[in-house]
């Protein structure tokens, strides 16, 4: 029972390199998201896909792309990063729209990646 | 722009003591509403899922209680245990439907409880 799976755990990477972050459910969930945390913001919505094949903006999108390559996955990209954003990155995900289960919006988390960027 | 409160940001009660934890948000139009725990350098656990129709949930010795109208949430624990010991997130749902399932978090309560 993986649940929502993130990889890399840790990085480090200097001003103006990429990265993609990784993300995979085994849940069979429509809905997928990023997030990040932040120590005195809290976390905030980076981007979302409501479905296979859709992705919208959340509150703190700038930097940042999304793909959503199938169902079970959903990555993240910092085309050349900055410091600003070092932060703890989470992955979730979640059953959203199953007809008559209440339930569907709880969304289950990753362990998160930690990035620095110096 | 919903903006999502916690108070207190931190706080430490002796073990068997219940906990209160209050969560306040601005906008009523939520579609639900969803505590969380996380626990240092870890990802988020769901703890309790209210609904907007819902006034409270319970799961064994958590209980949620929701005033959609004041916008407060306030989830109680009762007879706290050191395994209580974490960081407590409030966060609402600003979809309108099943589908649309986007969550504001307040920044957490951080409970110690001591043995």
């Amino acid at each position: 029972n993986a649940g929502v799976t993130q990889t890399p755990k840790f990085q480090v990477l200097k001003t103006g390199q990429s990265m993609t972050l990784q993300c995979a459910q085994d849940m069979n969930h429509n809905s997928m998201y990023w997030y990040r945390q932040d120590p005195g913001m809290g976390l905030r919505l980076i981007y979302y896909s409501a479905s296979e094949g859709t992705t919208d903006k959340g509150e703190v999108p700038n930097g940042y792309n999304v793909s959503r390559l199938n169902k079970r996955e959903f990555s993240l990209r910092l085309e050349s990063a900055a410091p600003s954003q070092t932060s703890v990155y989470f992955c979730a995900s979640s059953a959203s729209g199953t007809s008559g289960y209440l339930g569907g919006n709880i969304q289950y988390f990753g362990a998160g990646t930690r990035l620095s960027v110096l | 722009k919903q903006e999502v409160t916690q108070i207190p940001a931190a706080l430490s009660v002796p073990e068997g003591e219940n906990l209160v934890l209050n969560c306040s948000f601005t906008d009523s139009a939520i579609y639900n509403l969803q505590w969380f725990r996380q626990d240092p350098g870890k990802g988020l656990t769901s703890l309790l899922l209210i609904q907007s129709s819902q006034r409270e949930q319970t799961s064994g010795r958590l209980n949620a209680s929701l005033d959609k109208s004041s916008g407060r949430s306030t989830l109680y624990i009762a007879a706290s245990q050191p395994g209580d010991s974490a960081t407590y997130l409030c966060a609402v749902n600003l979809g309108k439907s099943r589908w649309n399932n986007r969550l504001a978090f307040g920044k957490g309560n951080q409970v110690v409880v001591i043995p």
